[in-house]
């Protein structure tokens, strides 16, 4: 079972490029979410999907949007990437945004602004 | 803000001596708790999770949950140098939503 997948697993980009981070979750869960996660930062919420066809931002939304593109797939794309940008990005999924859900995690992108 | 704290460690234990992780929570609202284990590199795996006060066990691993002091632990017996990773405690209040997670605690057991 895949789980969640994400592409791709590494990138460099320079000061302004723009990329999306794609995800895909193939265990119908409804809602889908995208973190980062800093040495000694934690994991931090950017956007979060509670189901298809809704998005909201999360704790750090600043410089990043998000699709959801059916029920399966979350992109977040950083249109002019800065250097605080660089992170490792996590995808998750839940069958529910409530209750006892947890969360299950992709395998991260590793990015590095330039 | 709502914010759930751990200490960073790391927190080191000889193997085959028991592992206690602890975490506190400033929502008393929160319903839900897990607890997430981090290897280096890799992605948050689940461990347990847990919503009723007192404690659950799985395996080697004990959750313990006390509402009205807004502290969960984890307890790993028997720890192994395999159990050497990140923890993480995650959060869920009461309106559902999202998790806020801890910073993580550091683990090493030592051989």
């Amino acid at each position: 079972n895949a789980g969640v997948t994400q592409t791709p697993k590494f990138q460099v980009l320079k000061t302004g490029q723009s990329m999306t981070l794609q995800c895909a979750q193939d265990m119908n869960h409804n809602s889908m979410y995208w973190y980062r996660q800093d040495p000694g930062m934690g994991l931090r919420l950017i956007y979060y999907s509670a189901s298809e066809g809704t998005t909201d931002k999360g704790e750090v939304p600043n410089g990043y949007n998000v699709s959801r593109l059916n029920k399966r797939e979350f992109s977040l794309r950083l249109e002019s990437a800065a250097p605080s940008q660089t992170s490792v990005y996590f995808c998750a999924s839940s069958l529910t945004t409530g209750g006892d859900q947890p969360q299950h995690f992709g395998d991260g992108t590793r990015l590095s602004i330039l | 803000q709502k914010e759930v704290e751990q200490n960073s460690g790391p927190l080191s234990v000889p193997e085959g001596a028991i592992a206690s992780l602890n975490c506190t929570y400033s929502d008393r609202g929160s319903q839900s708790f897990f607890w997430y284990r981090q290897y280096s590199g890799k992605s948050p795996e689940l461990i347990m999770s847990i919503y009723s006060n007192g404690d659950k066990e799985d395996g080697r691993f004990t959750a313990q949950l006390n509402k009205a002091s807004q502290y969960v632990s984890l307890l790993i017996r028997d720890s192994q140098p395999s159990d050497s990773a990140t923890y993480l405690c995650a959060v869920r209040g009461d309106y559902g939503q999202n998790f806020v997670f801890g910073p993580g605690t550091r683990l090493s057991v030592l051989p």
